[in-house]
C-alpha cells in the first residue's frame, strides 16, 4: 500500500499529556500538509512542511503545537499539554512537488482528550 | 481570502431519489481548483473529483455528476438514484493558485447526507 499512512489511528490522552501524531507521506512525496477537523466541522489547514523545513504554519495554534518533517522518517505533529479542545481528527496530506499538485490524504488520527 | 460555503448542513433522502449538494465558493484568483471529498462514517477522506477553473465542462461518473458554473461561483454535486452506501458527509474544497510555491486547501463545513432505505 503506497498511500499516506498515519499512526496511530486513534489516540487517547489525559489532559496535560503530550500527543505525537505521525504521518508517512506517499513514496516519492516530499511535501506534507496537516489539517485539523474539529467535531462537526470541515478540515482546517494547520501547517505545510517540506523535508527539514516548515514553510507555512499560519494555521497552527501559537502555543503547545509543533510540527517537523525530518530528513529521515515520518512527519510528526506534536501537541504538548493537551486540553479537551484539542480533541479532533488530524489529517495529513502529501504531494509530490510544489505548485498545483493533488494532495493525497491519509486516514486521519482521532485524538480524544479525557 | 478564499471561502467555501455549503449551506446544507444535513439532507435526508429516500433511497433511489436524486439529491444535489450545493457548494458556493469565493476566490480572487482566476486560477484555482475545486474538489469534492466523501467522508463515510469510518472517517477517512475519499477523493471524488478535482476540477480546474478553466474547465467548465460538467462531469459525470456513474451515478455522480458535477455542475461547475463560474458565473455563479458554484460547484454542485448530484447523486442520481441514491443508495444507502452514499450516506456520508460530503466536503467541497477550494485550492487557489500556489502562493510561495504551494497550495492550501480550504474546505467547506460539509453536508451530511443520509439515505434512508
Amino acid at each position: 500500500n503506497a498511500g499516506v499512512m498515519q499512526n496511530p489511528r486513534h489516540l487517547v490522552r489525559r489532559r496535560g499529556q503530550e500527543a505525537r501524531l505521525r504521518c508517512s507521506p506517499m513514496k516519492g512525496h516530499s511535501h506534507v500538509y496537516w489539517y485539523r477537523q474539529l467535531p462537526e466541522e470541515g478540515l482546517k489547514f494547520m501547517v505545510y512542511l517540506q523535508k527539514e523545513n516548515i514553510i507555512d504554519e499560519s494555521g497552527m495554534p501559537k502555543e503547545r503545537f509543533s510540527a517537523e518533517f525530518p530528513k529521515e522518517g515520518p512527519s510528526i505533529l506534536r501537541i504538548q499539554q493537551v486540553v479537551r479542545g484539542d480533541s479532533a481528527a488530524y489529517f495529513c496530506a502529501s504531494s509530490s512537488r510544489q505548485g498545483f499538485n493533488e494532495q493525497y490524504f491519509g486516514p486521519g488520527t482521532r485524538l480524544t482528550v479525557t | 481570502a478564499q471561502k467555501v460555503t455549503q449551506a446544507q448542513t444535513e439532507i435526508s433522502v429516500v433511497e433511489k431519489e436524486d439529491v444535489t449538494l450545493d457548494c458556493v465558493y469565493e476566490t480572487r484568483d482566476t486560477t484555482y481548483y475545486l474538489f469534492w471529498y466523501k467522508q463515510p462514517p469510518s472517517g477517512e477522506l475519499v477523493f471524488l473529483i478535482r476540477r480546474n477553473s478553466f474547465d467548465e465542462q460538467n462531469e459525470i461518473s456513474g451515478r455522480y455528476s458535477w455542475n461547475f458554473q463560474k458565473s455563479t461561483s458554484s460547484f454542485n454535486f448530484t447523486i442520481t438514484a441514491s443508495q444507502v452506501v452514499d450516506s456520508a458527509v460530503y466536503f467541497c474544497a477550494l485550492s487557489e493558485a500556489p502562493s510561495g510555491g504551494y497550495q492550501k486547501v480550504t474546505f467547506g463545513t460539509g453536508t451530511k447526507l443520509q439515505v434512508i432505505p
